[in-house]
């Protein structure tokens, strides 16, 4: 186990709605990145965060949005979600965001939008 | 466009063979290569990360190469077990961007006894 955890496990919401997922890094962790890994595809980048701070983010509309707390908890939120949403949401925690700093994946949350 | 490519087909090899994972990718000039492997219902634990300016990696069973002519990395099991089996995602890393990853599709591979 990474010590990276996520909630919740599973979530169906319909289009429109809004979403919230949670994650909660390893103790000492100040990095912690988002993905979005559709079926049958690899994970996508959508944004790091560092000490609370946007530290970079991939190719996803600004209805993808993220926090990151000093308690090492951050949450990826959609609004107006779209059906093409449905897929898998990764959060990995590091030490930092350099390259030599591994990243630490939680388990997921998966999201059905219908 | 930029790509990354494994191949898309499930590999079955026999237990105690080599077990030989391909990544391909256009049009990046990554600083490092990296390699997951993720069970279902997981996500993806990091096996080996290996730089530009190296040919080869190993670690236990597991074997890394990347030829930055061919634009290529090779991934190796050895001794492959029924406990090896599981999907295996490449990912690269580009200068300046730090530890964010661009991955493949991922490659399953089966170890059959």
């Amino acid at each position: 186990e990474t010590g990276v955890t996520q909630s919740p496990t599973h979530l169906i919401k319909t289009r429109g709605q809004q979403v919230t997922l949670r994650c909660s890094s390893q103790s000492g962790h100040n990095t912690v990145s988002w993905y979005q890994q559709a079926l049958g595809q690899g994970p996508q980048f959508i944004f790091q965060y560092y000490r609370e701070e946007e530290n970079g983010r991939g190719n996803f509309p600004p209805r993808f949005s993220g926090l990151q707390f000093p308690n090492y908890s951050s949450e990826l939120n959609v609004n107006a979600l779209e059906l093409d949403d449905s897929a898998l949401y990764l959060c990995a925690s590091s030490l930092g965001f350099q390259v030599q700093e591994t990243q630490y994946f939680g388990p997921g949350t998966r999201l059905l939008v219908l | 466009s930029q790509k990354i490519e494994q191949n898309s087909e499930a590999l079955n090899i026999q237990e105690g063979k080599t077990a030989t994972l391909t990544c391909n990718y256009t049009n990046y000039s990554p600083a490092y290569l990296q390699w997951y492997r993720q069970d279902p219902g997981r996500g993806p634990v990091f096996l080996l990360l290996i730089r530009e300016n190296e040919k080869e990696k190993r670690k236990e069973r597991l074997k890394v190469t990347f030829d930055t002519t061919l634009k290529q990395s090779l991934f190796h099991i050895t001794a492959s077990q029924p406990a090896d089996s599981a999907t295996y995602l490449c990912a690269l890393g580009v200068t300046g961007g730090g530890n964010k990853l661009t991955f493949g599709t991922g490659t399953q591979l089966k170890v059959e006894l």
